[in-house]
């Protein structure tokens, strides 16, 4: 079975960058997409971006100026680093696993999510 | 951007009751349209993707159909551990968008 974790900091100050690291376990993180996604509060769910291939990256571009995932496989652990965040980068920050029937992803696998606050 | 909306927003409904959740897309996705039931502080779960394929171990009283822009998600008799939010979400194209959520209570 499949499962993901998120970890990081609850509390990130304005200006400041927002580091999450998801660890896989069950499965190998060499395949398949591997996905961040948050929701503020009250809204909905954003797709912020996947790597896949070992290092390739799509970003949603709303915040690609902002943001970088990366992939370590030696410790299969993905991460996303959000910079110079401000209060509306509060949300509940998933990891999941992506696949593709053809179309461009979806999330088989999340992790329980971990909630970050933006504030000073 | 595609833009997705469910409706209803909310709805109410008792055990054993067939439930429908209608989602729409503001340009064809073609099928690829997935659905999820997320549970409050739990990880959202995927039930349905490519519009009507089941993920092995999801109940079959789940269901999903349509094609284009128009889409359904039902539930033939609703159980106590349904109730829950459930969003549609497209990935026919980036960035991959979701819907806004269909919340499901007990009446």
């Amino acid at each position: 079975q499949v499962q993901l974790q998120e970890s990081g900091p609850g509390l990130v100050k304005p200006s400041e960058t927002l580091s999450l690291t998801c660890t896989v376990s069950g499965g190998a993180i060499s395949t398949y997409y591997w996905a961040l996604i948050r929701q503020s509060p009250g809204k909905g769910l954003e797709w912020i971006g996947y790597i896949y291939n070992g290092g390739t990256v799509t970003y949603n571009y709303s915040l690609a100026s902002r943001v970088t995932i990366s992939v370590d496989t030696s410790k299969n652990q993905f991460s996303l680093k959000l910079n110079s965040v401000v209060a509306a980068d509060t949300a509940v920050y998933y990891c999941a696993r992506g696949r593709s029937s053809g179309g461009l992803g979806y999330f088989d696998y999340w992790g329980q999510g971990l909630l970050v606050t933006v504030s000073s | 951007d595609i833009q997705m909306t469910q409706s209803p927003s909310s709805l109410s409904a008792s055990v054993g009751d067939r439930v429908t959740i209608t989602c729409r897309a503001s340009q064809s996705v073609s099928e690829h349209l997935n659905w999820y039931q997320h549970r409050s502080g739990e990880a959202p779960k995927l039930l349905i993707y490519g519009s009507s394929r089941l993920k092995n171990g999801v109940p079959s009283r789940f269901s999903g159909s349509g094609s284009g822009t128009e889409f359904t998600l039902t539930i033939s008799s609703l159980q106590v551990e349904d109730f829950a939010t459930y969003y549609c979400q497209q990935s026919d194209s980036t960035p991959l968008t979701f819907g806004p959520g269909t919340k499901v209570d007990i009446k």
